[in-house]
């Protein structure tokens, strides 16, 4: 029979515009954020981080925001290119949880075109 | 730095056949982390060592599965014996405090 996977979020973009993508996080003790990049047939990558005593952080072309009031992450890319096509994942480290463990969301695939 | 290493790339074995899949963490860190990602459930943790010693192995699935880290340069992650749903891309990670850094996965494929 057919298979069911995970139905990803989809964000399709054009070349040029700028990106948001949204996460929303389950844990209010959670201390520690990142945003990772996957392109199709590579690990995770690292994009840019934020402790949960900021709201926003800055990085080259990307900036995260967060609302812990609403426990809302998300990421904007300026001047999307056709290389940030990918799927994003959020993951938050639980302050009170087991040292370095990332909780993983369930990403959200960029697709970006020309 | 190499960045995290992991072999095979791709292994396709028949069920019932013993798997091991291997990992050479980033010299300097002291997690390591064993993930299984299928389209089905995304991304799990499935167990993570901290110097060397395992911490949480909750996300281990069963029996089956068993990893070890025997030195801070090499883990291994053991499936004996497989069966076709433990076909999946399984990565490795390590890290030095939050960041981790991901290898570029084995895909598994049990016939």
């Amino acid at each position: 029979g057919e298979s069911v996977g995970l139905h990803l979020p989809t964000l399709s973009v054009q070349e040029g515009d700028n990106s948001i993508i949204n996460c929303a996080y389950s844990n209010s003790a959670s201390d520690y954020f990142i945003w990772y990049k996957q392109e199709s047939g590579k690990g995770p990558q690292f994009i840019i981080d934020i402790r949960s005593n900021m709201d926003k952080r800055q990085g080259q072309r990307v900036t995260v925001l967060l609302n812990k009031t609403v426990k809302h992450l998300s990421l904007q890319i300026a001047a999307t290119q056709p290389g940030d096509s990918a799927v994003y994942f959020c993951a938050e480290r639980d302050e009170g949880g087991s040292q370095g463990n990332l909780i993983f969301g369930k990403g959200t695939k960029l697709s970006v075109k020309p | 730095d190499a960045g995290v290493i992991q072999s095979p790339r791709h292994e396709v074995t028949e069920m019932g056949q013993e798997v091991t899949l291997r990992c050479k963490p980033i010299s300097g860190h002291n997690s390591l982390f064993w993930y299984r990602q299928t389209m089905m459930r995304g991304l799990e943790l499935l167990i993570y060592f901290n110097n060397n010693v395992p911490i949480d192995d909750s996300g281990m699935p069963e029996d089956r599965f068993s990893a070890k880290m025997p030195n801070a340069s090499f883990s291994t992650l053991k499936i004996q014996p497989s069966e076709p749903r433990d076909s999946a891309v399984y990565f490795c990670a390590s890290s030095f405090l939050y960041e981790q850094y991901f290898g570029p996965g084995t895909r598994l494929t049990v016939t």
